[in-house]
């Protein structure tokens, strides 16, 4: 089965740029989708496909993708974002699993 | 507005089952494959289970294969997992999620219903 990996934790100061990873075999042939999680709170989905952004999801969120790498970028991050942040996507197996990666715990220093 | 409620969580011995229940509202639930998302106490996510939008299709992770079961039932706009031959491992919030084009984007999220196997 597929495995995507990611840090688990980054540190970024207020209102600075940070950029979180995550890497796996799967995501040469899907895109990532990374979901934002706060303590006690269900995961929300922050951004999916090539580069979208539900709505009401800020625009200092982006995503990115390059080989097996998928990149979650927030620019100018705010108090709000520190948070568990998750990548996910299908697996390339062709039976449709899926696979999260081990998750990025985020502070805002 | 979309919603999703999981219930059926509790407490349960080890080899024990257990039906978890996710009802929907808000939107055609039968257009919408779903899946189960599970998260141990202080851990990350992990990926159970997905079924397709009628119900035809079903996959699962491999530490559940064989004991879980998927189904929906587009009637009643409810998604089940039932959880046999339950282990300590499986001990975690269940969570229900909107996949929203097939390709595990999971849009939204219920509020999680806790599994506790404990003797």
């Amino acid at each position: 089965s597929s495995e995507l990996t990611q840090d688990p934790a980054v540190s970024v100061a207020l209102g600075q740029t940070v950029r979180i990873t995550c890497q796996g075999d799967s995501l040469r042939s899907y895109y990532a989708s990374w979901y934002q999680q706060k303590p006690g709170q269900a995961p929300v989905l922050v951004i999916y496909g090539k580069n979208n952004r539900p709505s009401g999801i800020p625009d200092r969120f982006s995503g990115s993708s390059s080989g097996n790498t998928a990149s979650l970028t927030i620019t100018g991050a705010q108090a709000e974002d520190e948070a568990d942040y998750y990548c996910n996507s299908r697996d390339s197996s062709g039976n449709h699993l899926g696979v999260f990666g081990g998750g990025t715990k985020l502070t805002v220093l | 507005e979309v919603q999703l409620v999981e219930s059926g969580g509790g407490l349960v011995q080890p080899g024990g089952s257990l039906r978890l229940s996710c009802a929907a509202s808000g939107f055609t639930f039968s257009s919408y494959w779903m899946h189960w998302v599970r998260q141990a106490p202080g851990k990350g996510l992990v990926w159970v289970s997905r079924i397709n939008s009628d119900g035809s299709s079903t996959s699962y992770a491999d530490s559940v294969k064989g004991r879980f079961t998927i189904s929906r039932d587009n009637a009643k706009n409810t998604l089940y997992l039932q959880m046999n031959s339950l282990r300590a491992e499986d001990t975690a919030v269940y969570y229900c999620a909107r996949d929203r084009d097939g390709y595990h984007v999971n849009d939204y999220w219920g509020q999680g219903t806790l599994v506790t196997v404990s003797s």
